[in-house]
C-alpha cells in the first residue's frame, strides 16, 4: 500500500557535524511534505515543509530536499547540536485527502558531544 | 502564542474505567485532529474535525472510542470502557485549513496508561 518510510531508524553524529535524515515515499500524488521533530516526552514540532513544485527549501540550519523522480525526501541539519537529539518524522499530504498526513516511522537522531 | 493545550498530561486508570481527554486548539484554527502514538504503530490519525464537524472518523479503533467538538475551542476524546491495549500517547493537533498544504500543530500529548 501507499506509505511513507525511513531508510535509517537511528543516526548518531558528533556535535558540529552535519546530519542527513532520509525519507522515502511511494505515493506520486502527494504534493506536500513536512518534517517534524519530536523530543522525548513532547509532541511533534513542525520544522520545515516543502511543496512538490520545489526541490529545495532552507530554514534556519535546516534544509529539505525533495527528489520527485525517486520519491525521496531528506532533511539536512547543519552544525548539529545536542539539542537536535530527537526523533524526526517525515509526513506526506495526500492530494485526495488534503487534511490527512501520513507519517513515517521516524528516525532517532543522537548527537554526541 | 499559546499552542494546542491538552489535559491531562498523564493519566493512569484501571481497566474498565472511563477516560476523557481534553483539547483546546490554537485560536483561529478550523481543523482539529486526534492522533494516537505507540511504539508498534507510530502516529495514527483517529479522527478529524473541520469547523467542529467530524469529517473522518475511520481511524477510531472501535465503539469504545468517541470524540466530540462542541465548539471551536474545545474537543474531547473519550474511551469507555478503557482496556490495557489503549495505553498510548494521545495527541491533539490543529490547523487552519486553506487547501493543500496544511501545517498541523501538535499539543504535548496525554500519556495514558490502563492497568
Amino acid at each position: 500500500g501507499e506509505s511513507v518510510g525511513l531508510h535509517l531508524p537511528t543516526l548518531s553524529v558528533q556535535e558540529g557535524d552535519n546530519s542527513i535524515i532520509n525519507c522515502a515515499y511511494s505515493n506520486s500524488a502527494s504534493d506536500y511534505f513536512i518534517w517534524y521533530k519530536q523530543e522525548s516526552g513532547k509532541g511533534p514540532q513542525f520544522i520545515i515543509d516543502i511543496r512538490s513544485n520545489m526541490d529545495k527549501r532552507q530554514g534556519q540550519r535546516v534544509t529539505v530536499l525533495l527528489n520527485k523522480t525517486v520519491k525521496h525526501l531528506s532533511l539536512q541539519i547543519a552544525a548539529t547540536q545536542p539539542g537536535d537529539s530527537a526523533v524526526y518524522f517525515c509526513a506526506e499530504n495526500i492530494i485526495d485527502s488534503n487534511y490527512k498526513l501520513t507519517f513515517g516511522k521516524g528516525t532517532l537522531l543522537t548527537v554526541n558531544p | 502564542d499559546a499552542g494546542v493545550i491538552q489535559s491531562p498530561r498523564h493519566e493512569v486508570t484501571e481497566m474498565g474505567q472511563e477516560v476523557t481527554l481534553r483539547c483546546k486548539p490554537i485560536s483561529g484554527h478550523n481543523s482539529l485532529f486526534w492522533y494516537r502514538q505507540t511504539m508498534m504503530r507510530g502516529l495514527e490519525l483517529l479522527i478529524y474535525f473541520n469547523n467542529n464537524v467530524p469529517i473522518d472518523d475511520s481511524g477510531m479503533p472501535e465503539d469504545r472510542f468517541s470524540a466530540k467538538m462542541p465548539n471551536a475551542s474545545f474537543s474531547t476524546l473519550k474511551i469507555q470502557p478503557s482496556e490495557p491495549r489503549d495505553s498510548a500517547v494521545y495527541f491533539c493537533a490543529s490547523s487552519f485549513r486553506q487547501g493543500v498544504g496544511n501545517t498541523i500543530y501538535f499539543g504535548e500529548g496525554s500519556w495514558l496508561t490502563v492497568v
